[in-house]
């Protein structure tokens, strides 16, 4: 079946470090790929999508390139703030099913 | 547009007790889901459905009912809350194509049964 992997957290940084979060999936065929922020206290956000192979969704100044050699969809921003503390969820869907798949979660606190 | 509305925000119940957690949409969306979010855990889908009158079990639908009479409304109901139900519970919706959109989730509603 389809499943998402994240790494594990919680990811402590530095305010204007680099930032990476892992995400490896697996799923037949050409599955859309996402990434949702949940900020403390709040329900998911969509950050970014991808819904093909070598698409790179961008937003915030957050950036994932979907990789269909690797079956990677990592999350990145080149700095981070203290405002990006938060949960950050990986998930997919495949072809015509109803529902995405989620990853655990990565918690990620931003230190000033 | 309001997105999606859960009501009520807060809630805590008694062992053994009923209630009916509220979710609504006003985008008219097609699809809607209920989740649940123990502490650092991931979401487990309780329910879904995919139009009014059509609803599904997710992995977790032990415990709950759901309903889906308009487009807009999709409640949840707790018939006999036990402490395992503690956890917050998000509503979600989507259009048909979700390959294509994702979903939208309400903010939540925290539920502790004591």
């Amino acid at each position: 079946g389809n499943s998402v992997t994240q790494m594990e957290g919680p990811v402590t940084l530095s305010e204007e470090a680099f930032l990476t979060i892992n995400c490896t999936y697996t799923a037949t065929g050409y599955p859309s790929l996402f990434w949702y922020v949940q900020y403390p206290g709040e329900g998911l956000q969509l950050l970014l999508k991808a819904t093909k192979a070598d698409d790179k969704g961008s937003n915030k100044g957050f950036e994932a390139t979907y990789r269909k050699e690797t079956t990677s969809f990592h999350l990145e921003k080149g700095s981070v703030q203290v405002s990006d503390s938060a949960v950050y969820f990986c998930a997919l869907i495949r072809g015509s099913a109803r529902q995405l798949t989620f990853g655990s979660g990565t918690q990620l606190t931003v230190l000033p | 547009n309001a997105g999606v509305t859960q009501t009520p925000k807060f809630r805590i119940l008694k062992i053994g007790q009923s209630m009916t957690l509220q979710c609504a949409q006003d985008m008219n969306h097609n699809y809607m889901y209920w989740y649940r979010q123990d502490p650092g855990m991931g979401l487990k889908l309780i329910y879904y459905s995919v139009g009014a009158g059509i609803t599904d079990k997710g992995e977790v639908p032990n415990g709950y009912n759901v309903s889906r009479s308009t487009t807009e409304d999709f409640p949840l109901r707790l018939e006999l809350a036990a402490p395992s139900q503690t956890s917050v519970y998000f509503c979600a919706s989507s259009w048909r194509e979700v390959k294509e959109h994702g979903y939208t989730f309400g903010s939540g509603t925290r539920l502790t049964v004591v």
